[in-house]
């Protein structure tokens, strides 16, 4: 049961080049997140998608956007990445409000 | 006021110690409450979850005050693979999302 998947593990970007993480998960759940996480800030709320179709801003949306593509997936896309979205950025999905689980990460470098 | 807040640490315990976490939040209609655990470069993982009697699960107890709107952690009998950050979360406003607090490193020592 793969759960929460996230592509790519890793990646470094030049300033200004766009990227897409992608995210898939294989629980039949309705609520999808991107969070990021930095060094003594916590996880962070980017975008979250309550069901299908859907998607709302988080505590940090700035600089990104997002597509719920169906059910399983859900994206997250840098138009033109900065030094400062340097992080490592989790998936998460949730059923109504149960746990969430969480994808293994995605390690971006911007310089 | 932030939506959950937790102490940072971090806590430096010994083996075989009880230690607290304490975890405040903002939102009085929040329905949902958790304690997850995360491992250095890892994905954060649920530990359990927090009911409004209070739950056990073997040395990890967890409790809930709504009116104070106050969560706790208490590990007893701690062990050296007990070190790790552990996140307080908590549904949002809409109930649409989940919150998490900065987490609180604990470190235990033989």
């Amino acid at each position: 049961n793969a759960g929460v998947t996230q592509t790519p593990k890793f990646q470094v970007l030049k300033t200004g080049q766009s990227m897409t993480l992608q995210c898939a998960q294989d629980m039949n759940h309705n609520s999808m997140y991107w969070y990021r996480q930095d060094p003594g800030m916590g996880l962070r709320l980017i975008y979250y998608s309550a069901s299908e179709g859907t998607t709302d801003k988080g505590e940090v949306p700035n600089g990104y956007n997002v597509s719920r593509l169906n059910k399983r997936e859900f994206s997250l896309r840098l138009e033109s990445a900065a030094p400062s979205q340097t992080s490592v950025y989790f998936c998460a999905s949730s059923e109504n409000r149960n746990e969430a689980f969480f994808g293994q990460g995605t390690r971006l470098t911007v310089v | 006021r932030k939506e959950v807040e937790q102490d940072p640490g971090p806590f430096n315990v010994p083996e075989g110690a009880t230690v607290a976490f304490n975890c405040t939040y903002s939102n009085s209609a929040s329905q949902s409450f958790f304690w997850y655990r995360q491992d250095c470069r890892k994905e954060p993982k649920l530990l359990m979850s927090v009911y409004s009697s209070g739950n056990e699960d073997g040395r990890f107890t967890a409790q809930l005050n709504r009116a104070s709107q106050y969560i706790s952690l208490l590990i007893r009998d701690s062990k050296l693979s007990d070190s790790a950050t552990y996140l307080c979360v908590v549904n949002n406003q809409a109930g649409t999302a989940l919150i998490f607090g900065k987490g609180t490193t604990l470190s235990v020592s033989s």
